[in-house]
């Protein structure tokens, strides 16, 4: 069974342009998750999203927006990226939103920013 | 508020020796508990988790952590370490869905074991 994949593995972008990474979930799964894990700041909750909607939302600006297709999938866009931007992003799922289901992570997208 | 702490950076044990990575949780509710590891450059990897029962709870790679509910920890541990074991192990708590079902993590400790 596949696990959790993401796409692309790597993105450079310049400042101020805009990023899309991509999220498809462990299949039965309907609740995705994305994390940044930035250099000496550990790991930052950032989305969650359940049968389609945005359930929870983390201390990051607006800039930082997704959403989820009717197959699950998810996708997470960063606006006006910023160097501080450039952070390994994890994308997770999990069956269903209900607590204590075991959240899967991904291998990640390193998304630099120059 | 909720949180987690994991207070030691880095733990080093010989390989064939007894590891314990410590967590400790700060919470207002019933906590759930998680333990993840990463290995360099790649994501998470879902070790063991302790929702409600036993408190020793068995997981994968012949991990194990005991949930300890007067001291708010919960400690993972494995009888002998393999230096295959060495990563960045990361704890982790869920308040539920009122707090919206996402995970805190922890800092992370890295586990080097030398052989």
């Amino acid at each position: 069974e596949a696990g959790v994949t993401q796409s692309p593995t790597h993105l450079i972008k310049t400042r101020g342009q805009q990023a899309t990474l991509r999220c498809s979930p462990i299949s039965g799964h309907t609740s995705v998750y994305w994390y940044q894990q930035a250099l000496g700041l550990g790991l930052q909750f950032l989305l969650w999203y359940d049968e389609g909607e945005e359930r929870n939302r983390g201390n990051f600006p607006p800039r930082f927006s997704g959403r989820q297709f009717p197959n699950y999938s998810s996708e997470l866009n960063v606006n006006a990226l910023e160097l501080e931007d450039s952070a390994l992003y994890l994308c997770a799922s999990s069956y269903r939103g209900e607590v204590g289901n075991t959240i899967y992570f991904g291998e990640g997208s390193w998304l630099t920013v120059v | 508020a909720q949180s987690v702490a994991q207070p030691e950076d880095q733990v080093n044990v010989a390989e064939g020796n007894p590891l314990t990575v410590k967590c400790t949780y700060s919470v207002s509710g019933n906590p759930y508990l998680f333990w993840y590891v990463q290995y360099p450059n790649r994501g998470l990897q879902f070790l063991l988790k302790y929702i409600t029962g036993d408190n020793l709870v068995k997981g994968s790679y012949g991990f194990e952590a005991e949930f300890n509910k007067s001291q708010t920890s919960f400690h993972l541990k494995k009888p002998s370490a393999l230096v295959s074991d060495s990563a960045l192990y990361f704890c982790a708590v869920s308040f539920g869905m009122e707090y919206g079902n996402k995970l805190v993590f922890g800092a992370g400790t890295i586990l080097r074991v030398k052989s």
